[in-house]
């Protein structure tokens, strides 16, 4: 089945600074990506879509401005989380799916971010 | 907004048990999807159902799009102790966004 890679799989940091996020598929071309949170216990929640060459379409209550969303490449989406504070301390996880409507989506290992 | 109910929140079973878990939406879906998901680790697909009343089989698994468009259910046969782990269900309208359940904590005694 196809692919998809996070990097970093774990990071700490230290309130206040930013941290980004990488997700690449690896044997297929993601014309659109999609970025979950998933808090201890919880459910994954969708935090925005991107597709390739345009901006990210976010969800209700997620800060654009302190989640940017890159999608530079069929292969490539990132994540940065701007000015990071203790509550976005969360298991960010992305998938890609290769075209559109009931296409499959691909979910990536996850990245558990940590901020002190 | 869309939302799935997703039902056991837990269960603890006996390693050779049938298990059964289910989803409920007051919300029609076009598409039903069970995933796993180990800790620390994505979700993975299990079975997707893109057609009202359809079964699928993956194995041991079993899941069936409920003719109403708003439920479905997932069932496990003969559990081994591999099959531990979050059990989510998502559905989607159209070429939109996943909406997840809860999710199922499996847990099973060897």
């Amino acid at each position: 089945g196809a692919v998809v890679s996070q990097h970093p799989s774990r990071v700490i940091c230290k309130s206040g600074t930013s941290v980004k996020i990488e997700c690449r598929s690896l044997d297929f071309q993601a014309t659109t990506m999609f970025w979950y949170r998933q808090f201890p216990k919880q459910s994954l929640m969708l935090m925005a879509t991107s597709n390739e060459g345009s901006k990210a379409t976010y969800e209700q209550g997620v800060e654009k401005d302190k989640f940017l969303i890159n999608h530079a490449s069929l292969t490539l989406s990132t994540l940065t989380v701007t000015s990071a504070h203790p509550e976005d301390s969360s298991f960010y996880i992305c998938s890609a799916r290769a075209g559109g409507g009931t296409d499959t989506q691909y979910f990536g290992p996850g990245t558990r971010l940590t901020v002190l | 907004g869309q939302q799935l109910n997703q039902s056991p929140q837990s269960m603890f079973i006996q390693e050779g048990e049938d298990v059964s878990m289910n989803c409920t939406s007051s919300s029609i879906f076009n598409t039903w999807l069970w995933y796993k998901q180990d800790p620390g680790e994505g979700p993975v697909l299990l079975i997707a159902l893109y057609k009202a009343g359809e079964l699928t089989s993956n194995g041991r698994l079993t899941a069936q799009f409920g003719i109403t468009r708003k439920d479905s259910f997932l069932n496990i046969s003969a559990s081994i102790p591999s099959d531990v782990g979050i059990y989510f269900c998502a559905g989607q309208v159209g070429g939109n966004k996943l909406v997840f359940g809860a999710g199922t904590i499996l847990r099973v005694k060897s």
